[in-house]
């Protein structure tokens, strides 16, 4: 079945850490999207991609950085997790073609930095 | 500034109490207006999609309608199931622009 992915689900982690959000999706969709939201507030775009190799940074301010080596997969990083990263991360993939199919989002990653 | 804004923040209906979320929005350029329906710990789940003034488009007891300005997401007899965070989203160019949502309660 064609989908979207994202591990893990919940992550508890310590200050300073390194730690990677893996994307993963089987639609062969050409653009993937990474978004944060907090409670009661909009998702803010912080990375997004149009295909292998393409990267670019969102309309939020973040200290992320993102890859695209294979269709399918956009893993997001932070080299350094700090309690200001707390959030929950949407991940997000579109047809290039058919603005009109909308979104389709993974379940997220509820992140917690203490 | 680009901008999608909703109201209310939150709605209590009883079972079978129509009513009706609003989404107004200022994108430039807009090429399509999303409506999304949240439940807690999940990413949004695609409704509709509104291309032009006027459109409108149904599922079940939701219907959708756009106007120049606003967007409205009219709700038939709901549900108990219909209970959720319900997001609008404008579309112009690099991404979607959400707004904060409203989260609907029904109660029976």
């Amino acid at each position: 079945e064609a989908d979207i992915y994202q591990t893990p689900r919940y992550l508890v982690i310590g200050t300073g850490k390194k730690i990677t959000l893996e994307c993963s999706q089987t639609m062969g969709h050409d653009k993937m999207y990474w978004y944060q939201q907090d409670p009661g507030m909009e998702l803010h775009l912080i990375h997004y991609s149009y295909g292998v190799n393409s990267t670019e940074k969102g309309d939020l301010s973040s200290e992320s950085t993102v890859s695209r080596i294979r269709t399918e997969h956009f893993p997001l990083t932070l080299e350094s997790a700090r309690p200001s990263h707390t959030s929950q991360y949407l991940c997000a993939s579109s047809d290039f073609t058919a603005l009109g199919g909308g979104y389709t989002f993974g379940s997220g990653t509820r992140l917690t930095v203490v | 500034e680009d901008q999608v804004t909703q109201s209310p923040e939150a709605l209590r209906l009883q079972e079978g109490e129509s009513s009706s979320l609003n989404c107004s929005y200022t994108v430039s350029g807009l090429r399509g207006l999303f409506w999304y329906r949240q439940d807690p710990g999940k990413g949004p789940e695609f409704l509709f999609t509104l291309y032009s003034a006027g459109e409108e488009k149904e599922k079940e007891r939701l219907k959708a309608t756009l106007t120049k300005k606003e967007s409205f997401l009219h709700i038939t007899a709901p549900k108990p199931e219909d209970s959720a965070t319900y997001l609008c989203a404008g579309g112009a160019g690099t991404a979607l622009i959400f707004g904060k949502g409203t989260t609907l309660s029904v109660s029976s």
